[in-house]
C-alpha cells in the first residue's frame, strides 16, 4: 500500500507553546489529506480536510485558528497546534488519499503523533 | 448525522477460531466500506475494502457487505494472537469522500 509518513511520532510541549506536525505522502501525490484526533479508547474524529492549494475545511467544533493546517504541496500537509493546552493532549493522525472523491479511493494513515501538553 | 455503529467488545475468541466483527451504518447511500486494524498506541492500517454486496476474501479475512441491511462484517479465520487489536469499521457516505469511523471493536485472541 501507499506510504504516509508523519513526524514527529511523539512530542511533549509546555502549555502555551505551539507544535507542528508534518504529514507526507512518500510514493504518491495526495490531493486530499485528513487530520484526525483520537482520545484514549475513542474512535478517530475527523478534525479537518486539507486540499492542496486551498484552505482546509474544518469540522464543527474544531477551532481553525487553533489548529492551523497548511497543504502547500501534493506531498505535504502540516498541522500546527497553537497555544497548546493540556486538553489538547491526544493522538493526532493524518491520512492521505490519491484522487478526489474516487469511489474506490483508499485512505492510508501516517504513524500518528502522540502530543502531551504539560 | 452519519453514524457507524460497532459493538465495542471486547470480543474474545480462542486461537484458531473464527472471529466475527460487525458494523452497521446509517447513511443508506454509502458506497465505500473499509476495515482497519489498530494496535494500541498505533495508527490504523487498512485490512480490507469492499464496495459491492456480497463477500470479498483476502487471505484469512473476509468482508461481507449487505447494503439493503446497511451492514458490513469482517470474518477472521484461524485467528491468531497477533490479530488481537481494535478493528475499526469506516464508511464513505453518499456524495462524500470523508471516512466516518465506528468506535471500534476490541478483539482478543486467546492462545
Amino acid at each position: 500500500g501507499a506510504v504516509v509518513s508523519q513526524h514527529p511520532s511523539r512530542v511533549i510541549c509546555k502549555s502555551g507553546t505551539s507544535v507542528k506536525i508534518e504529514c507526507r505522502s512518500l510514493d504518491f501525490q495526495a490531493t486530499t489529506m485528513f487530520w484526525y484526533r483520537q482520545f484514549p479508547k475513542q474512535s478517530l474524529m475527523l478534525m479537518a480536510t486539507s486540499n492542496e492549494g486551498s484552505k482546509a475545511t474544518y469540522e464543527q467544533g474544531v477551532e481553525k485558528d487553533k489548529f492551523l493546517i497548511n497543504h502547500a504541496s501534493l506531498t505535504l500537509s502540516t498541522l500546527t497546534v497553537t497555544s497548546a493546552h493540556p486538553e489538547d493532549s491526544s493522538f493526532y493522525i493524518c491520512s492521505a488519499e490519491a484522487g478526489q472523491g474516487a469511489r474506490n479511493t483508499e485512505a492510508f494513515f501516517g504513524q500518528g503523533t502522540r502530543l502531551t501538553v504539560v | 448525522q452519519k453514524e457507524v455503529e460497532q459493538n465495542s467488545g471486547p470480543l474474545s475468541v480462542p486461537e484458531g477460531a473464527i472471529a466475527s466483527l460487525n458494523c452497521t451504518y446509517s447513511d443508506r447511500g454509502s458506497q465505500s466500506f473499509f476495515w482497519y486494524r489498530q494496535y494500541s498506541g498505533k495508527s490504523p492500517e487498512l485490512i480490507m475494502s469492499i464496495y459491492s454486496n456480497g463477500d470479498k476474501e483476502d487471505g484469512r479475512f473476509t468482508a461481507q457487505l449487505n447494503k439493503a441491511s446497511q451492514y458490513v462484517s469482517l470474518l477472521i479465520r484461524d485467528s491468531q494472537p497477533s490479530d488481537s487489536a481494535t478493528y475499526l469499521c469506516a464508511v464513505i457516505g453518499a456524495g462524500s469522500y470523508q471516512l466516518t469511523f465506528g468506535k471500534g471493536t476490541k478483539l482478543s485472541v486467546i492462545p
